[in-house]
């Protein structure tokens, strides 16, 4: 079942401003992981954050995450051209205790466009 | 350096047909991945698999066997191809399954006709 939930599903927005991704996802989940896809391509990594970290930073990106109300936030700061791509939050959750196997559940994606 | 690599880019094959799409990882993981992108950029694990066991998707048909010949490489074969089997494939390796980041391939766009 389908666990992310991005909003919204399209952004548009000017260079220079700033993007804000929303996911909301369901169960427990062990970490929550936002990625990027540019057209054609695969996905790229941005950023990691754990069930027991609230806020984590990693250049012009910020990610909150709420455990409580099983909400995330991907900001982009000073948006560029170049950051024109569709940005996924995927969770990790436990699906085997026993053989402590995980499974990584992405959403269906926001499509950022930042006009130049 | 391709991290992880697919093989073909672009598979275009006739109903009913079996294919094979081939994935190596040189990053030394011991966890590689399928999954499936449908037309609304969906993204959907199909397996994943490493050196201990294989978790197989219980949504995915059994048409769709994964092979391991080593852990640099995951292959996904197809059999008895249907239209809808039509989206693009991804492969990913990661270390471990827990708190590290998946790679991904660039993935194989397969058309069924």
């Amino acid at each position: 079942s389908q666990q992310g939930e991005e909003d919204p599903q399209a952004l548009s927005i000017q260079e220079g401003e700033n993007a804000t991704m929303n996911c909301s996802y369901k169960t427990s989940i062990n970490n929550l992981q936002w990625y990027r896809q540019n057209s054609g391509r695969g996905l790229v990594h941005l950023i990691l954050i754990r069930s027991n970290e609230r806020e984590k930073h990693s250049g012009r990106l910020r990610v909150t995450l709420d455990t409580s109300k099983k909400s995330s936030s991907l900001l982009i700061t000073a948006s560029r051209a170049a950051d024109t791509a569709s940005y996924f939050c995927a969770t990790l959750t436990l699906i085997y205790s026993g053989a402590g196997s995980y499974q990584l559940t992405f959403g269906k994606g926001t499509k950022l466009s930042v006009i130049p | 350096d391709t991290a992880v690599s697919q093989t073909p880019k672009y598979l275009v094959t006739q109903m009913g047909n079996d294919k094979s799409i081939k994935c190596e990882q040189n990053l030394g993981h011991d966890t590689m991945y399928w999954y499936k992108q449908d037309s609304k950029k969906f993204l959907k694990i199909m397996f994943s698999y490493n050196n201990k066991e294989l978790i197989i998707n219980e949504t995915v048909p059994n048409r769709f066997s994964p092979k391991s010949p080593d852990k640099a490489h995951l292959n996904l074969h197809i059999n008895s191809l249907e239209l809808g089997d039509s989206a693009v494939y991804f492969c990913a390796s990661s270390q471990g399954q827990g708190n590290n980041e998946q790679f991904f391939g660039p993935g194989t766009r397969l058309t069924v006709l």
